[in-house]
């Protein structure tokens, strides 16, 4: 089965230094979002994606933020200039679309992001 | 803003019986998706629904939309059944997800 992949899985990082996260998502799929993990928190919505440019987005995702589609099969989030609180799992989904009515959100493994 | 309410929070079941979890959430949406999260971390889909009942294998969920209801059931639970159960609900034109807080399943033998 396809599956939604995220690089790196661990990323270390001094506060103030930028930071990449990737993400190949399900090769048909035309939506892709980005939430994160606080340790111990829910799920938050960060950023969502279609048709080359942001769908949506959450207060979350502020001008430190953002995302790009560099080709055809990567999907990126950047984060300018970590700060301490920027410490989170961040997930990566990607969602079918091109057939009619709901999909469901496929997931990858995420990325756990420590800002030192 | 939607809120999405999980009970309960921690649950600890006994090897073979019958797991309920509830979600409740305050304005319309459409879908509800109930969510697998192991200890690594990763997020596996177990249902997407909008409406009625679905079935897989020993998981059941159910909503009832009129009260903004759901539940998640797990006949015969096992321990390898443990995780966070997440309720998330889908709202939106890009179909965002607003996650609740989950609940932490432990199942013994």
């Amino acid at each position: 089965e396809p599956e939604v992949t995220q690089t790196p899985s661990h990323q270390v990082t001094q506060m103030g230094q930028e930071v990449i996260l990737r993400c190949v998502p399900i090769s048909n799929h035309l939506y892709f979002y980005w939430y994160r993990q606080i340790l111990g928190q829910k799920v938050e919505f960060l950023v969502s994606f279609y048709n080359n440019e942001i769908s949506e987005k959450s207060e979350i995702f502020d001008d430190q933020f953002s995302v790009e589609r560099p080709d055809g099969s990567n999907f990126t989030l950047k984060i300018r200039s970590t700060k301490l609180e920027d410490s989170a799992m961040y997930f990566c989904a990607s969602r079918d679309g091109t057939r009619g009515g709901n999909q469901p959100q496929h997931f990858g493994d995420g990325t756990r992001l420590s800002i030192l | 803003k939607n809120e999405v309410e999980q009970s309960p929070q921690n649950l600890t079941a006994q090897e073979g019986e019958f797991i309920t979890i509830n979600c409740s959430y305050s304005v319309g949406i459409s879908a509800l998706h109930w969510l697998q999260q192991h200890p690594g971390g990763g997020i596996v889909s177990l249902f997407m629904l909008s409406s009625g009942k679905k079935k897989h294998g020993r998981l059941i969920a159910t909503i009832n939309i009129q009260e903004k209801h759901s539940s998640l059931h797990i006949t015969a639970s096992h321990p390898r059944d443990s995780a966070v159960y997440i309720c998330a609900v889908q709202t939106g034109t890009a179909s965002k997800l607003t996650f609740g807080t989950g609940t932490r399943l432990q199942v013994t033998l």
